[in-house]
């Protein structure tokens, strides 16, 4: 049982590439989220989604794109990166609403120059 | 829209004291709350979750409180340890279990 597991750890872009992060989840998990971290603003919420084919904007949705065609898959898309998009990127999986815990990846270490 | 508080911003400690942890709320409407540490460059380690019908929980040396009507919880660490130094996060959970993140409270406990 491997968790939440993020791919990759690490990469650097330069401005204008595209790239796409993948989280994998194996607790069979419906609700799926992808979290951005930067200092001195905490985590934020970019996007999410609630079941499989099912997408939603978060807090800071723009600049990336999502899609969930699989239940264990979250994908985060990056069309065309910018240096405001250096951060560390965290995917999260729960159960549902209600009393279940959300379960974080390790993070992607994103470097936009 | 859902703002959480964390204070300090933070705490430095030598090894055996009790020390307190707070975490504010704008929206008492909430699933639950949950309280997860993070040590530096790694992901979020989740230590409690409090529904929003509990008063507390418990987990070894960790106790958190969750006051909805007040917007406010405190994790409390007794007899802490030089492995207890991290950063500790305070997230509520609102619609669609949505978390909205504190900014955090960096402890650093000294032998």
């Amino acid at each position: 049982n491997a968790g939440v597991t993020q791919t990759p750890k690490f990469r650097v872009l330069k401005t204008g590439q595209s790239m796409t992060l993948l989280c994998a989840q194996d607790m069979n998990h419906e609700y799926m989220y992808w979290y951005r971290q930067d200092p001195g603003m905490g985590l934020r919420l970019i996007h999410y989604s609630v079941g499989e084919g099912t997408t939603a904007k978060g807090e800071v949705p723009d600049g990336y794109n999502v899609s969930r065609l699989k239940k264990q898959n979250f994908l985060l898309g990056l069309e065309s990166a910018a240096p405001s998009q250096t951060s560390v990127y965290f995917c999260a999986s729960t159960q549902g609403p209600g009393p279940y815990e959300q379960y974080f990846g390790p993070g992607t270490r994103l470097t936009v120059t | 829209k859902q703002e959480v508080t964390q204070i300090p911003a933070a705490l430095s400690v030598p090894e055996g004291e009790n020390l307190v942890l707070n975490c504010s709320f704008t929206d008492s409407a909430i699933y639950n709350l949950q309280w997860f540490r993070q040590d530096p460059g790694k992901g979020l380690t989740s230590l409690l979750l409090i529904q929003s019908s509990q008063r507390e929980q418990t987990s070894g040396r960790l106790n958190a409180s969750l006051d909805k009507s007040s917007g406010r919880s405190t994790l409390y660490i007794a007899a802490s340890q030089p492995g207890d130094s991290a950063t500790y996060l305070c997230a509520v959970h609102s619609g669609y279990s949505t978390l909205t993140f504190g900014k955090g409270t960096m402890l650093l406990v000294s032998p």
